[in-house]
C-alpha cells in the first residue's frame, strides 16, 4: 500500500495559464476524490467518482475546471485560464465505497 | 450540506497537559473521521468514528450520532501533537465529506 499519491506537490504559474494535476489512489479504491483548501480554513469539497463514473460535483468547480478518470484509476483535474484566487492547496483523496478517506499530500498552486 | 462546528478554534497548552475537542454536527451522518494535519498540510487519519468509543495511544474519540456530535481526547500532549485538527462527516446518502474549519492546537515544550 503505497497511500495516495499526488503529482506535482507544488506548481507555479501565471494568471491565464492552464495547470493539470494528477492523483493515483491507492490501488482497491473505487471512489476518488478532489478538495481544495485555502489558508485558515478546512478542506472544500469539489468533486468525487466512482470507478470512472463523476457522481458529485460541487457549484465550487466552475467552468474552467475539470476532472477526469478515465479507466477508473488514476484521475486529473485540470485549471484552465488560472486566476488568482485559484491560489491553494488542491488534495486528492481515495475510498473503498463508504469506508474512510485517505489523503494525499496535496499539490500547492500558486497563481502569480 | 450538513454543517459542522469545531470548537474551540484555537489551544494552546504545554506539554503533559490533557485537551478535549469537539465537533458537532447538523444531520445523522454514516461516517465521521477525525484528522491531523501537520504543518507540511498532510491530512492523518486519526479516527474513523461514526459512532461509539476507539483509542490509539494517548489519542481516545468517542461519538454519540443520536446528539450529534463527536468528542476528540489528547492525554499527555506532545509538541509534535501541535498542528490542526479536523472533524468530517457524510451523510446517509452522499459520497462527500464536509469538514469542520478545524481546531489549531499548539503545544509549548
Amino acid at each position: 500500500d503505497t497511500g495516495v499519491s499526488q503529482d506535482p506537490r507544488h506548481k507555479i504559474t501565471k494568471r491565464g495559464q492552464n495547470v493539470t494535476f494528477r492523483c493515483d489512489p491507492i490501488s482497491e479504491h473505487n471512489r476518488l476524490y478532489w478538495y481544495r483548501q485555502t489558508l485558515g480554513q478546512g478542506p472544500e469539497f469539489l468533486t468525487y467518482f466512482q470507478n470512472e463514473a463523476q457522481l458529485e460535483k460541487s457549484r465550487l468547480l466552475s467552468d474552467r475546471f475539470s476532472a477526469e478518470r478515465p479507466k477508473g484509476s488514476f484521475s486529473t483535474l485540470e485549471i484552465q485560464r488560472t486566476e488568482q484566487g485559484d491560489s491553494a492547496m488542491y488534495l486528492c483523496a481515495s475510498s473503498l465505497s463508504n469506508s474512510p478517506l485517505h489523503f494525499g499530500n496535496g499539490t500547492r498552486l500558486t497563481v502569480t | 450540506g450538513i454543517q459542522v462546528e469545531q470548537s474551540p478554534p484555537d489551544l494552546i497548552l504545554q506539554e503533559g497537559a490533557n485537551s478535549t475537542l469537539r465537533c458537532n454536527f447538523s444531520d445523522s451522518v454514516n461516517n465521521l473521521q477525525w484528522f491531523h494535519q501537520n504543518p507540511w498540510g498532510q491530512l492523518i487519519n486519526l479516527f474513523y468514528i461514526p459512532s461509539g468509543t476507539k483509542q490509539n495511544g494517548r489519542l481516545s474519540a468517542t461519538t454519540v450520532a443520536t446528539e450529534r456530535y463527536s468528542l476528540l481526547y489528547i492525554s499527555s500532549s506532545q509538541t509534535t501533537d501541535s498542528g490542526v485538527y479536523f472533524c468530517a462527516v457524510r451523510g446517509s446518502t452522499l459520497g462527500r465529506l464536509y469538514f469542520g474549519r478545524g481546531t489549531q492546537l499548539t503545544v509549548w515544550p
